[in-house]
């Protein structure tokens, strides 16, 4: 069965700090993978996606980029963290087909 | 622009009143509507997928229904466990959420 990874479960950084979110994948090959960000008491917000290795899909002009260097790793970086960056963030993937399924998420807060 | 719209926003209920949650879609090319439940502090929990309007899907006190412009979460007799927040979805190229509809139900 197919099981989707994503740490730290919690995240504390100061503004203008780097960030590195890791996300990887088992019990499939050649994913769709997702990140959103959800802010409190609001929906999903797409940021990234990808449907391979070195293709990204950016949704939202912000200060977060993704990468893909492997087929089931997918990481959300930023070089210097803003307050606005706080929120809950979510990896997911999918088939090319189909819903997609979430992992547990990274509570981050920007102080 | 392809867009997804939940209502209501929240929803309070007793324990055993059945009611309905909404979902409007606009999208040129549906390739797919899901619904999910999303607990506090979780990742949203995959329920039901939905492709060609007339289609169910049943699963416990929950059955999801789709028409060509909205679908909707049908609650029958719902308990205290199924407070959550309802996200409906929808696929073209990517995954678009609605913004949910926070449900709570009353003992």
């Amino acid at each position: 069965s197919q099981t989707i990874h994503q740490w730290p479960a919690t995240l504390v950084q100061p503004v203008g700090s780097p960030l590195s979110l890791e996300c990887t994948v088992e019990g499939t090959s050649n994913p769709n993978l997702y990140w959103y960000r959800q802010a409190a008491g609001r929906g999903l917000q797409l940021l990234f996606y990808s449907v391979g290795i070195g293709q990204i899909s950016s949704e939202v002009p912000q200060n977060l980029s993704a990468s893909r260097p492997q087929d089931r790793q997918f990481i959300l970086s930023s070089k210097k963290l803003l307050l606005s960056d706080s929120g809950f963030y979510l990896c997911a993937w999918s088939k090319t087909s189909g819903p997609a399924f979430f992992g547990q998420g990274t509570r981050l807060t920007v102080v | 622009e392809d867009q997804v719209t939940q209502s209501p926003e929240a929803l309070r209920l007793q324990e055993g009143e059945s009611s309905s949650l909404n979902c409007s879609y606009t999208v040129s090319g549906l390739r797919g509507l899901f619904w999910y439940r999303q607990d506090p502090g979780k990742g949203p929990e995959f329920l039901f997928t939905l492709y060609s309007a007339g289609e169910e899907k049943e699963k416990e006190r929950l059955k999801a229904t789709l028409t060509k412009k909205e679908s909707f979460l049908h609650i029958t007799a719902p308990k205290p466990e199924d407070s959550a927040t309802y996200l409906c979805a929808f696929r073209d190229d990517k995954i678009i959420f609605g913004k949910g509809t926070r449900l709570h139900i009353l003992p």
